[in-house]
């Protein structure tokens, strides 16, 4: 199975500041990754797909980036809405898996 | 609108079935791939199974976790998708999502329904 490591596991940030998140396989991926946000007692919702492809309705503030192994979710400026937990997910292979989450928390 | 709505979770005993359903509205059920995804409590996500369409002889695929145990199947003609699971264990506790594959090449999901929780308990 692939293994996909998220770090931060949690991270204390402000609204406005610049949050990045990263995502590490331990094969590669090509750009079979996505982005996820769930708020507390709430689905997922797709924020990124294919690595760096906006998912439609989602604000471009969000940006994916990397292929192969590593990759990266940036949040330019964060708003009240964007705190929750992010994951990735791999799309290469099955089981498709996801990475253990990286929970934002307002500072 | 894509509207994907759960039922069936509840409180079952280990060793136990249940079957969970997933209504689908607001799109052309049957020309997507759809996947089931779980969350223990206070845990992250874990992949549990897909069933792709009628094109692709609804083949399915399952986490090793879960393989042998349940059987994901679909009614196009009612926009049902089913998660039939068998000899129940408590580590299969957690909330059950259903979600859409955004398209047949890569299984991202783009709509998830609120989930339906499962407990096995004795």
């Amino acid at each position: 199975d692939i293994q996909m490591t998220q770090s931060p596991s949690s991270v204390s940030a402000s609204v406005g500041d610049r949050v990045t998140i990263t995502c590490r396989a331990n094969q590669g991926l090509s750009s079979r990754l996505a982005w996820y946000l769930q708020r507390p007692r709430k689905a997922p919702k797709l924020l990124i797909y294919d690595a760096s492809s906006l998912q439609s309705g989602v604000p471009s503030r969000f940006s994916g980036s990397g292929s192969g192994t590593d990759f990266t979710l940036t949040i330019s400026s964060l708003q009240p809405e964007d705190f929750g937990t992010y994951y990735c997910q791999q799309a290469k292979t099955f089981p498709l898996t996801f990475g253990g989450g990286t929970k934002v928390e307002v500072k | 609108e894509v509207q994907l709505v759960e039922s069936g979770g509840g409180l079952v005993q280990p060793g136990g079935s249940l079957r969970l359903s997933c209504a689908a509205s607001g799109f052309t059920f049957s020309d997507h791939y759809m996947d089931w995804v779980r969350q223990a409590p206070g845990k992250g996500l874990e992949w549990v199974g897909r069933i792709r369409d009628k094109g692709n002889s609804y083949t399915t695929e399952y986490a090793a976790s879960v393989k042998g145990r349940f059987t994901i199947s679909r009614d196009d003609s009612r926009n049902f998708l089913y998660l039939q699971m068998n000899s129940l264990k408590t580590e299969d506790t957690a909330v059950y999502y259903c979600a859409r594959d955004l398209r047949e090449s890569a299984a991202f999901f783009d709509y998830w329904g609120q989930g339906t929780l499962v407990t096995v308990s004795s």
